[in-house]
């Protein structure tokens, strides 16, 4: 079976400011790992995928994720926050990399403070 | 490239019908379609998996008699809500994969609303 914890359902950082959201997984076989965003009544739309290549893992729109498989962790990280990064996050889980449905954690809510 | 669709964004019908939700990839052909919910301000829970011209494959707990599947074609699912209660007001999202691909691709929901 597999899980993914979120810490944090709100996340509030200053424009400019770092940010730093939280993701852990468990997974019982090698994992590929997802962050997803989500803007308000929209699906969802693909930031970043670790699929055992790298370990450091660059996004669209600015973002990356660090696997660590020690901390079973895949932090998504941005150095400078915008406006617009206003939305909700969630990271996934899979065992197949996609052709089996994903577990997302509970999701993120990324406010940013002007 | 890789274009999910979802029709009818919205909506809203009385307690008892059924509504059919449509799930299109426009521009790749999909071997394997995906079923989610989401509740209002939670995560999203995988419904079922369907397969092109198989039967779909429900998450325990997804009654499959009320949440009827049919993925006739490399292109497009449908996901029927029968006698449909208030309950099951909800956002219905789809993804769409490629067998050898190790992405899902998300259309932009259906809001359900069961009065």
């Amino acid at each position: 079976a597999q899980s993914v914890t979120q810490l944090g359902s709100h996340v509030s950082v200053s424009e400019g400011a770092l940010v730093l959201l939280r993701c852990n997984y468990s997974s019982s076989v090698p994992p590929y790992l997802f962050w997803y965003v989500q803007y308000p009544n929209q699906g969802l739309q693909l930031l970043l995928k670790y699929t055992s290549a790298a370990t450091l893992v660059k996004g669209i729109n600015g973002f990356e994720a660090e696997f660590k498989k020690s901390e079973t962790s895949f932090h998504l990280t941005k150095p400078s926050a915008h406006m617009s990064d206003a939305a909700e996050y969630f990271c996934a889980v899979s065992e197949l990399g996609g052709a089996d449905g994903l577990t997302f954690g509970k999701g993120t809510h990324l406010i940013i403070q002007p | 490239g890789a274009v999910v669709s979802q029709h009818p964004s919205w909506v809203i019908c009385k307690s008892g019908t059924s509504v059919k939700i449509e799930c299109r990839s426009l521009d790749f052909q999909a071997t394997t379609m995906f079923w989610y919910r989401q509740f209002p301000k939670q995560s999203l829970m995988l419904m079922a998996t369907s397969n092109e011209g198989s039967k779909a494959t429900y998450e325990q707990g997804v009654e499959k008699d009320k949440f009827l599947i049919n993925h006739a074609s490399l292109t497009l699912s449908t996901l029927t809500v029968t006698s449909a209660h208030p309950e099951d007001s909800s956002f219905y999202i789809c993804s769409a994969s490629v067998s050898g691909n190790n992405e899902q691709f998300f259309g932009p929901g259906t809001r359900l609303t069961v009065l």
